[in-house]
């Protein structure tokens, strides 16, 4: 069954910690972002990957970190400079290379709280 | 910098009335314009997207929206919504040169409720 995988569904964190948040795709495509999701504000774009090793800052890389070791994972890390991690984080992927024409899919969102 | 806004924060309509949802967009180079939606508790998904040709761009579910360069405009339309229509919908424009390669950038979201 082919698809983006986020997990957990739902994340408690104690201020102060770093929290990764994972995502996992199937489809092997070569393009995955990261975004935040809070109401009002629409997806915002934390990271962005065309390619495995490479990746660049969206608009609020401020306060988190990612790595693109594999094709297919493209884990967030929510570190505690962050100062408001408290959101809706949703992953995506698209075909992306050649083939940048194409839509993104994605996950099912993780929803962090840092009480 | 690559930017979208969308004017309307929440739209409410009736069953049956038509549609048109605001998107502006900011980008230097060639445009890749897409809709997406996203259902009480789904998934976002494409409902349509614009790389080049023909303007007027048809999605899923009757939905359609026109790209108007001098406007730097893709507004999404429906000529007759339905209840089922209540969703966010989002617009996104992607980069496709330079440093903004790649780069999927959202707008704020429009949440649309249609009542019976």
């Amino acid at each position: 069954d082919g698809g983006i995988t986020q997990s957990p569904k739902y994340l408690f964190r104690k201020e102060g910690q770093n929290v990764t948040l994972s995502c996992e795709q199937n489809l092997n495509h070569d393009a995955m972002y990261w975004y935040r999701q809070d109401p009002g504000q629409g997806l915002r774009l934390i990271y962005y990957s065309q390619i495995v090793n490479d990746f660049q800052k969206g608009d609020i890389a401020e306060g988190y970190s990612v790595s693109r070791e594999k094709k297919e994972s493209f884990p967030l890390t929510v570190t505690s400079a962050q100062k408001n991690p408290t959101a809706f984080y949703l992953c995506a992927s698209s075909i992306g290379g050649r083939d940048l024409y194409t839509e993104a899919f994605f996950g099912q969102g993780t929803r962090l709280t840092v009480v | 910098a690559q930017s979208v806004s969308q004017h309307n924060h929440h739209v409410i309509l009736s069953e049956a009335a038509s549609l048109e949802l605001g998107c502006n967009y900011s980008y230097g180079g060639t445009v890749n314009l897409f809709w997406y939606v996203q259902y009480p508790g789904q998934h976002l998904q494409l409902l349509l997207k614009y790389f080049s040709g023909d303007p007027l761009v048809k999605g899923i579910k009757g939905f359609e929206a026109e790209f108007i360069k001098s406007k730097f405009s893709f507004n999404l339309r429906k000529p007759s919504v339905q209840w089922s229509d209540t969703a966010e919908y989002f617009c996104a424009v992607l980069g496709s040169g330079g440093t903004s390669y790649g780069k999927l950038t959202f707008g704020q979201g429009t949440i649309l409720t249609v009542h019976p």
